[in-house]
């Protein structure tokens, strides 16, 4: 099984709410990302995941907040977003967490708006 | 710091035709790995190849192939026998080795037509 899937495909969220993305790979991968994309832009990473551990923060707004509750599962905890974080937001998981090389697998994505 | 330039926004193509997508990057790394990854419209990104540095040989996945002159530090990427589901976004891509946890840097992408 090659596929890492996120749910919900499509989030609307107004400025006050609070969501959660999800994020899942059976893999058996030890590294998991979180990357922001808008639209005809690459992604921009986001947080890395290492064996349940963060280690990457692109020092990224404390309204989002990464959690790993274990080795398949990512999730991204939304609150009181703004506008201009409406985008897509991919999950990606790689089997290295050192040396390399480190192809990152991606999921489809979660499209969100914040209204 | 990593630099990935992709100098074509856009390019087109005649299906069954040959296309060429230029990439160049910048690094002080001796142990790094480039990869192009194809984002079809509306659809999940998907990894199409990857070179390591340290392999002389250009990488090849069935009609997509590189061409890697490491010298240069550029890394294009050759579609042969165009097909219409080959129209998407690509993005060349760069990791380094060693405990960067697979940070990728990515340039800016090209979106590709392919014509009927």
């Amino acid at each position: 099984d090659t596929e890492v899937t996120q749910t919900p495909k499509h989030l609307v969220m107004g400025m006050t709410n609070k969501k959660s993305l999800k994020c899942e790979q059976h893999m058996g991968h030890r590294a998991m990302y979180w990357y922001k994309q808008k639209a005809k832009k690459p992604p921009e990473l986001m947080f890395v995941y290492s064996y349940e551990k963060l280690s990457i923060n692109e020092s990224v707004p404390s309204r989002f907040s990464p959690e790993c509750p274990n080795s398949s599962l990512l999730n991204l905890h939304l609150h009181a977003l703004q506008p201009e974080d409406s985008a897509l937001y991919l999950c990606a998981s790689s089997p290295q967490t050192s040396g390399g090389p480190f192809e990152q697998y991606f999921g489809p994505g979660t499209r969100l708006t914040v209204t | 710091a990593q630099t990935v330039t992709q100098s074509q926004p856009e390019m087109s193509v005649q299906e069954a035709e040959t296309v060429t997508l230029s990439c160049t990057y910048d690094t002080s790394e001796s142990n790094y790995y480039l990869f192009w990854y194809k984002q079809p419209p509306s659809r999940q990104m998907i990894l199409v190849i990857r070179q390591e540095a340290y392999k002389q040989q250009n990488a090849t996945e069935n009609r997509f192939s590189v061409n890697f002159q490491k010298a240069a530090k550029s890394f294009s990427l050759k579609i042969s026998d165009s097909q219409l589901g080959d129209t998407a976004m690509y993005f060349c891509a760069f990791s380094t080795g060693g405990t960067s946890y697979g940070k990728l840097t990515f340039g800016q992408g090209t979106i590709l037509t392919v014509h009927p």
